[in-house]
């Protein structure tokens, strides 16, 4: 298995940038990908990462380290919306392992 | 174009009673994902379907749930007793089958939230 580790909460202003940092083992790795997921709603994608590098979005944007085994999720000009828990999941050997998730409040 | 469908979408029951889910995926989704999350937990993968067939079913507890994909579409996951541990949201989701680093990216229903007392 992956043992996946994020931050359990953090909390930022409005407008506001965010980092969730994501680290993982594993073996077999296929990808890294970030969700959003709103209190009683299903996950929803933000992101997907196989190579090393960053990749970019509109307001968020991905990071991914195959070596160091580390991926962040940067969150730009925060939104009361963007309030949610963020998963980091890996896929390895083509199967999906979710992290347990990174509650962030948005403040005004 | 329409999304994976669960239902129910809420269920209560007693330990030692029996439930089932339902899931429709999205239209040519090869792949079908059952995922259990428990509160304040990620979603663990519990089963996973290409068309028909199991690929992986590692983290099932096979001496009370199943789960069954006839015709390669849609599927249910059954427990059978539950247990209180049981209760939990169970989410279903899809993808397409894409070959080498192509995305993976995988579409996920409402969930059903299973309450057991």
């Amino acid at each position: 298995g992956q043992n996946i580790d994020q931050p359990t909460e953090m909390t930022a202003t409005e407008g506001a940038i965010v980092q969730i940092n994501c680290t993982y083992q594993t073996s077999g790795f296929n990808g890294l990908f970030w969700y959003q997921q709103h209190a009683g709603e299903a996950p929803t994608f933000l992101s997907y990462n196989v190579l090393d590098g960053l990749e970019e979005k509109g307001r968020f944007s991905s990071f991914l380290s195959r070596s160091k085994g580390y991926s962040y999720l940067l969150l730009k000009e925060l939104q009361m919306k963007d309030s949610a828990s963020y998963l980091c999941a890996v896929r390895a050997d083509y199967k999906l392992s979710f992290g347990a998730g990174t509650t962030v409040t948005v403040r005004a | 174009e329409a999304g994976v469908a669960q239902s129910p979408r809420y269920k209560i029951i007693e330990k030692r009673q029996s439930v089932a889910f339902w899931c429709n995926p999205i239209s040519g989704h090869a792949t079908l994902y059952w995922y259990q999350q428990i509160l304040g937990q990620g979603p663990k993968l519990l089963i996973q379907f290409q068309n028909n067939g199991v690929v992986d079913d590692s983290q099932l507890p096979k001496d009370r749930f199943s789960a069954e994909r006839l015709k390669g579409v849609d599927s249910t996951l059954k427990i059978q007793p539950a247990k209180l541990e049981d209760s939990a949201v169970y989410l279903c989701a899809s993808s397409l089958v894409v070959f080498g680093l192509a995305h993976y990216e995988q579409y996920f229903g409402p969930g059903t939230r299973l309450t057991v007392t």
